[in-house]
């Protein structure tokens, strides 16, 4: 069984600054890693695919990263709207998943 | 506009049974795999169960093999989650999901907005 383990678990920034929020699988899931959003109330949305890809009508400002078993998500600049929580999901032995437990970025 | 509707959630007592639905439209159902997922109050996400576009080929978690139940009706356009013997750790808000994206492997590009399972005596 594959574990993702997300950090930190909360991220207090303001508007304007950089987050960098990481997700860590027990073993490699090569590229086939995904971040998702999830505002309270709401389902998830899919952000990033394939590690790297943006998905449709995605800011540029979500940028992912990393390979293998280290992965990183990247919000360049916060808007308000981008306080949430982030969630990371692997699908290396697809059709199953799993999920990190989640990064919530909070408003300092 | 692809949209996910599920129902059939409530209040069942362990040990009960319930049905949910999801209702799909806005695209072709019959030629997507889906998924449900759940999320216990306050907590992360949880895979529960992949079924194929055809029916084919069926997934549980550990959490939930024996005592759940995947299925779907392409005719319908609809997803099921029959679920028995229910567990107080079952209550969460149960999403279904379509499976799409990605150039080596699905992941989830729209969801439903969930329907609430609550298991209590």
């Amino acid at each position: 069984e594959i574990v993702l383990t997300q950090s930190p678990a909360t991220l207090s920034l303001s508007p304007g600054e950089r987050a960098t929020l990481s997700c860590r699988a027990s073993q490699s899931v090569s590229s086939y890693l995904a971040w998702y959003q999830q505002k309270p109330g709401q389902a998830p949305r899919l952000l990033i695919y394939d590690a790297s890809n943006r998905a449709t009508g995605i800011p540029a400002r979500f940028s992912g990263s990393g390979s293998g078993t280290d992965f990183t998500l990247t919000i360049s600049s916060l808007e308000p709207e981008d306080f949430a929580v982030y969630y990371c999901q692997q699908r290396s032995n697809w059709p199953r998943s799993a999920f990190g437990g989640g990064t919530k970025v909070e408003i300092k | 506009e692809v949209q996910l509707v599920e129902s059939g959630g409530g209040l069942v007592q362990p040990g009960g049974s319930l049905r949910l639905s999801c209702a799909a439209s806005g695209f072709t159902f019959s030629s997507y795999s889906m998924n449900w997922v759940r999320q216990a109050p306050g907590k992360g996400l949880e895979w529960v169960s992949y079924i194929s576009s055809s029916s084919s080929t069926i997934y549980y978690a550990d959490s939930v093999k024996g005592r759940f139940t995947i299925s779907r009706d392409n005719a319908k356009n609809s997803l099921y989650l029959q679920m028995n013997s229910l567990r107080d750790e079952d209550t969460a808000v149960y999403y279904c999901a379509r499976e799409d994206y990605g150039d080596y492997v699905p992941y989830f590009d729209y969801w439903g907005q969930g329907t609430l399972v609550t298991v209590s005596s």
